[in-house]
């Protein structure tokens, strides 16, 4: 039963555009969710984090959305680079079981010129 | 350097042999993580361990045993190596902060072959 779902396998899109990547939950008991980015041969690098008492998180090119009522959450990537083409992680840890991640499957995002 | 490193990077083993993957983090940080990444489940948690001495299973736990004696080392053993064991295991690292959730470091990473 998988939990964390990210239902794009794959994802192109031009430079310069908005990256727009999707995770949906099924655990009501997630409060804290984590976006990873991982380049081959190289283990998953930490890229943004929000817990649910918010609905946005900003850092820099890279903006997280929760959606608490429809368990969706998704990272905007603007604007998109080429060195951006990696895949992308979503994952969530429940409440009171502090950093205990469950991951989707990934997406992986092409950056094209 | 500071960080956290996996030994070996690469590894190939025969079916019913021991192997040992190694993880070490010089930040001093008191969780520590084993996951396994195959096609189609992204990462799944092996175990974790939330001190030096204290461990438990997470999701997919059979087959590997875990030790922690000190709390910069976490090293994973498959006891007797299955074919279903083939994969790319990494380890992760948390905290100093108990109960707070704090994100996760990964290793590059151990790519275990079983023939």
């Amino acid at each position: 039963d998988q939990q964390v779902k990210q239902n794009s396998p794959s994802l192109s899109v031009q430079e310069g555009r908005i990256s727009i990547l999707n995770c949906d939950y099924t655990n009501s008991m997630f409060d804290y969710f984590l976006w990873y980015k991982k380049y081959p041969a190289e283990g998953p690098t930490f890229l943004i984090s929000i817990s649910s008492i918010k609905d946005k998180n900003e850092d820099g090119r890279f903006t997280v959305f929760l959606n608490k009522s429809a368990k969706h959450l998704s990272l905007h990537i603007v604007p998109s680079q080429p060195g951006d083409s990696a895949v992308y992680f979503c994952a969530a840890s429940p409440t009171g079981t502090a950093s205990k991640l469950t991951f989707g499957t990934g997406t992986r995002l092409q950056v094209t010129l | 350097d500071a960080g956290i490193t996996q030994s070996p990077r690469y590894k190939i083993t025969e079916t019913g042999r021991q192997v040992t993957l190694m993880c070490h983090q010089t930040w001093s940080h008191s969780y520590m993580f084993w996951y396994r990444q195959d096609l189609g489940h992204g990462l799944r948690l092996i175990y974790y361990s939330a001190a030096a001495d204290i461990t438990d299973k997470g999701e997919v736990p059979d087959g590997y045993v875990v030790s922690r004696s000190k709390t910069e080392n976490f090293p994973l053993t498959l006891e007797s190596a299955t074919r279903s064991q083939t994969s790319v295991y990494f380890c992760a690292s948390s905290g100093p902060l108990r109960g707070y959730n704090q994100p996760q470091h990964f290793g590059d990473g151990t790519r275990l072959s079983i023939l």
